[in-house]
């Protein structure tokens, strides 16, 4: 099974900043995605992280508020932009690869005040 | 994506078996059946997949229907620390796309 570390855990931050979350993963995985949790919610897919070339987004969802970068097979970052207090929530990193289940992260919970 | 419908909330006491169905009416013929459990400020963890039938391991079951248009988790035996959401989630193996849409997930309360 694949392990995987994010970073920071969590974080309180102005809004009208940005933050930027850190997924590594201990292996080489073939997807990463990027999950959003509200408080209470179920999960909802932000975008899939793709290497090499630019994150294909959900509905909903757009780059210039949450960019995402996969610079290798292991390392994936999303930016929470020009945050305001409705960014609040839980931010999950999920990796798989052919034939295997997804795997989650412990999520950042992001505090915006 | 197959959308996927389960109980909003269950209870159940210690020592007791607990079966969750999800219906999936839409499912695909190529769509597996996955559930994950999720515990307050963590991320959610695999517990179980199938493709029909019964599958069985060292945490719980997954009966499948031969229409596969339902799942039912079956825990045996819970315990306090059981206390989670569960997801019955669909989608296909094996080809590189696991983008999972998560349903509401069905909260379990085991009670002493």
């Amino acid at each position: 099974s694949a392990v995987i570390s994010q970073k920071p855990s969590r974080d309180i931050c102005q809004r009208g900043t940005s933050l930027t979350i850190q997924c590594q993963v201990d292996s080489q995985v073939t997807m990463m995605f990027w999950y959003r949790q509200q408080p209470g919610q179920s999960l909802t897919l932000i975008a899939t992280a793709n290497q090499g070339s630019e994150a294909t987004y959900e509905s909903g969802f757009v780059i210039d508020k949450f960019p995402i970068s996969r610079p290798n097979l292991t390392f994936s970052t999303l930016t929470v932009s020009n945050m305001s207090p409705e960014d609040s929530s839980i931010y999950l990193c999920s990796v798989a690869d052919m034939n295997t289940e997804a795997f989650f992260g412990q999520g950042t919970r992001l505090t915006v005040v | 994506l197959a959308k996927t419908t389960q109980p909003i909330s269950m209870d159940s006491y210690e020592g007791q078996e607990v079966n969750i169905t999800c219906s999936h009416n839409n499912i695909a013929t190529n769509d597996y059946i996955t559930w994950y459990q999720q515990f307050p400020s963590q991320g959610p963890r695999f517990i179980i997949q199938g493709y029909k039938t019964k599958v069985t391991n060292e945490v719980a079951s997954l009966f499948i229907p031969a229409d596969r248009k339902s799942s039912t988790l079956s825990l045996p035996r819970v315990s306090l620390s059981d206390t989670a959401v569960y997801y019955c989630l669909v989608g296909p193996r094996g080809s590189g796309t696991y983008k999972y849409i998560f349903g509401t997930g069905t909260r379990l309360k085991v009670l002493a």
